[in-house]
Parts: C-alpha cells; sequence; structure tokens
C-alpha cells in the first residue's frame, strides 16, 4: 500500500525567509509526486508535480520541490516566503492507477 | 469554464437522514472521486470513477453510494447519515485515467451529521 508523511503539523517562518515543507512517501514502482495548497475555506489548488526527468520541479507561485529517490522524499521549498503563503500544503503520492494518497498537510504559518 | 462546482456548500443533517451531494465539472474529464477531509488526516478516497457508467471504492466507501451517469455530474449519496460522517467533502476531476494528471477541486461541502 502506498503511504505518504508529513512530519511536521506547522511549519513557522519569517516573511522573506525560506520555506521548506517536508514529505517523504512509500509506494511500489515509479512513483508520481504532487504538492497541493488549500487556503481557507477554499478546496485544493495544485503547485506542482515530478512525473519523470530533472529532480528539481517548478510550480506556481514560486514553489519548487525536489525528488530524491534514496530518500523517499519530495520536500516543497520557497527561497522567500511572503505571508501571503500562509495556508495548508498537502503532498500526495500516486503508483498504480490513478488513487492518489494524501500526507495529513502542514500547516504554513508566514509572519510578517 | 466554471471548472468543478459543488452543492451544497453547508448542511447539517440529523443521525439517519439521507441525503446527496452534487458535483458537477464542465472540463470534460473522464477521471472523478470524492474524499473526505478530516483534521490531520488529510484526505481520503472515498469513490472515483473512471468514465460515464464505471464507478469503483476507493478507501473509505462505507455509507456512501455514487452513480456516473454522464460525464459531467458524480453525486454523492449517502444512506443514512451517522456523526461520523461530519467532515469536508471535496469532489476532484482530472484529464484520463493516466496517473500523472493532477486533479482539479472543487471547493467542497461541510457536512455536519448530529
Amino acid at each position: 500500500a502506498q503511504s505518504v508523511a508529513q512530519p511536521e503539523d506547522q511549519v513557522n517562518v519569517a516573511e522573506g525567509n525560506p520555506l521548506t515543507v517536508k514529505c517523504t512517501y512509500s509506494v511500489s514502482g515509479n512513483p508520481y509526486l504532487f504538492w497541493y495548497v488549500q487556503y481557507p475555506n477554499r478546496g485544493l489548488q495544485f503547485l506542482l508535480k515530478y512525473i519523470t526527468g530533472d529532480n528539481l520541479v517548478k510550480g506556481s507561485y514560486g514553489f519548487e520541490a525536489e525528488f530524491n529517490k534514496s530518500q523517499t522524499s519530495f520536500h516543497l521549498k520557497k527561497p522567500s516566503a511572503l505571508v501571503s503563503d500562509s495556508a495548508l500544503y498537502f503532498c500526495a503520492v500516486k503508483a498504480a492507477g490513478n488513487k492518489l494518497t494524501f500526507g495529513g498537510g502542514t500547516r504554513v504559518l508566514v509572519k510578517p | 469554464n466554471a471548472g468543478v462546482t459543488q452543492t451544497p456548500k453547508f448542511q447539517v443533517l440529523k443521525t439517519g437522514q439521507s441525503m446527496t451531494l452534487q458535483c458537477a465539472q464542465d472540463m470534460n474529464h473522464e477521471y472523478m472521486s470524492w474524499y473526505r477531509q478530516d483534521p490531520g488526516m488529510g484526505l481520503r478516497l472515498i469513490h472515483y470513477s473512471v468514465g460515464a457508467g464505471i464507478t469503483d471504492q476507493g478507501e473509505v466507501p462505507n455509507g456512501y453510494n455514487v452513480s456516473r451517469s454522464t460525464t459531467e455530474d458524480f453525486p454523492l449519496r449517502l444512506l443514512s447519515a451517522a456523526p461520523s460522517q461530519t467532515s469536508v467533502y471535496f469532489c476532484a476531476s482530472s484529464r484520463e485515467r493516466g496517473a500523472y494528471n493532477e486533479q482539479f477541486f472543487g471547493p467542497g461541502t461541510r457536512l455536519t451529521v448530529l
């Protein structure tokens, strides 16, 4: 069975500082990895995905993520966080079929 | 395009009542799914459909039914509501069945069962 772990329930960062949200996964076969963001009282919005190729993936709003096969990780990063980045972030993995498995989510709070 | 739409936005039910959560998409997506979101548990898949007339169970299907008579619509039915079904429900869709396609989510339905 596939699974995703987001070890931090909340990440606090000062505006302008780098932001990292951690994600590790377990899956049989090649993983397809995704990051989604959820703003209050809204549905999830797609940020970026890793399918194959370059391990560094760039996505929306200045976010990027690095795929590390040996560590089975797919950490989300942003070089300089904004207050508007405060939201709930979900990592997700797909393998066989089209069933998407989500992590428990990490709340990001960016303080001015 | 409206994307993925869900109705109602909020609903309060009494234990034992039934209801249908509506979901529609106007992107001609083949794949549609229903998730529930509970605190600290991420999103869990309830049911999904890979095309009109085809549905299958996800991770937590008990107490829910779905049907897919058209490409656009994918309603979720609660047969006899229970307090354990209090949650936020999201419908999502994506192109084809390919594992690499990202999903588009609706705004959600917040359901409370008393």
